[in-house]
């Protein structure tokens, strides 16, 4: 079973900001918190990582808080093209282990 | 484009074939992986091998069988399959396999293989 816990979907509206949040209350210390993204019939697209703290790239922003038990995944100005499964990750043993993700939906 | 090939894109076959998927990748990577990913269901990951070595097989059906024969390729030969198999699969890779996501080992995936069993 994953060890993450995301909302199930959400809907949002073009140009708005949406954040994502991620529960993984068992991370371990050397574990990683990675973002995918899936458009339908493609597979997982990498979207961002980080460890703790604050990460920015060209598509997105992580917000992990001290504890690290949860991490906030921030997408500035979403567009139509953003509609897709978002899938948060973090190590389970030996194995990684992809949750249902977030259906995100974004209305015009 | 991600540096991960898969071929055939799509592939009906019937119960009594014998059929294979191929996986590419031009990443440099050394592990390299099968996911399944059937209907509003999560990925299921299948098998993952680590210097063409298999470290990991999920208790995925004898009738899928994965072959390594080099870092760069990987094969899921499929034979008497059962029509609930159908679904995608997706071949990913990267630098290595650790088996968690420390030191930020990103997986790569192709574009995945849409499998009907008919």
């Amino acid at each position: 079973l994953a060890k993450t816990t995301q909302p199930i979907s959400m809907d949002s509206y073009e140009g708005q900001e949406v954040n994502i949040t991620c529960s993984h209350n068992n991370i371990a210390t050397n574990d990683y918190i990675t973002w995918y993204q899936q458009f339908p019939s493609q597979g997982p697209r990498f979207i961002i990582q980080g460890y703790k703290t604050k990460v920015t790239n060209e598509v997105a922003s992580l917000f992990i808080p001290a504890d690290r038990k949860s991490s906030t995944l921030s997408l500035p100005r979403v567009s139509l093209s953003d509609t897709a499964v978002y899938y948060c990750l973090v190590g389970e043993g030996d194995k990684i282990i992809f949750g249902k993700g977030t259906r995100l939906h974004i209305l015009p | 484009e991600t540096g991960v090939t898969q071929t055939p894109r799509h592939l009906v076959m019937g119960m009594t074939n014998k059929k294979s998927l191929k996986c590419e990748q031009h990443l440099g990577h050394n592990a390299m992986y099968w996911y399944k990913q059937s209907a509003k269901k999560p990925l299921e990951l299948m098998f993952v091998y680590n210097f063409k070595e298999q470290t990991e097989n999920n208790s995925v059906p004898s009738r899928f069988s994965p072959e390594c024969p080099n870092s760069s390729h990987l094969f899921l030969h499929l034979h008497t399959l059962q029509p609930e198999d159908s679904a995608l699969y997706l071949c990913a890779s990267s630098q290595d396999y650790s088996g968690t996501q420390s030191s930020g080992n990103t997986i790569y995936f192709g574009e995945g293989s849409w499998l009907t069993v008919v």
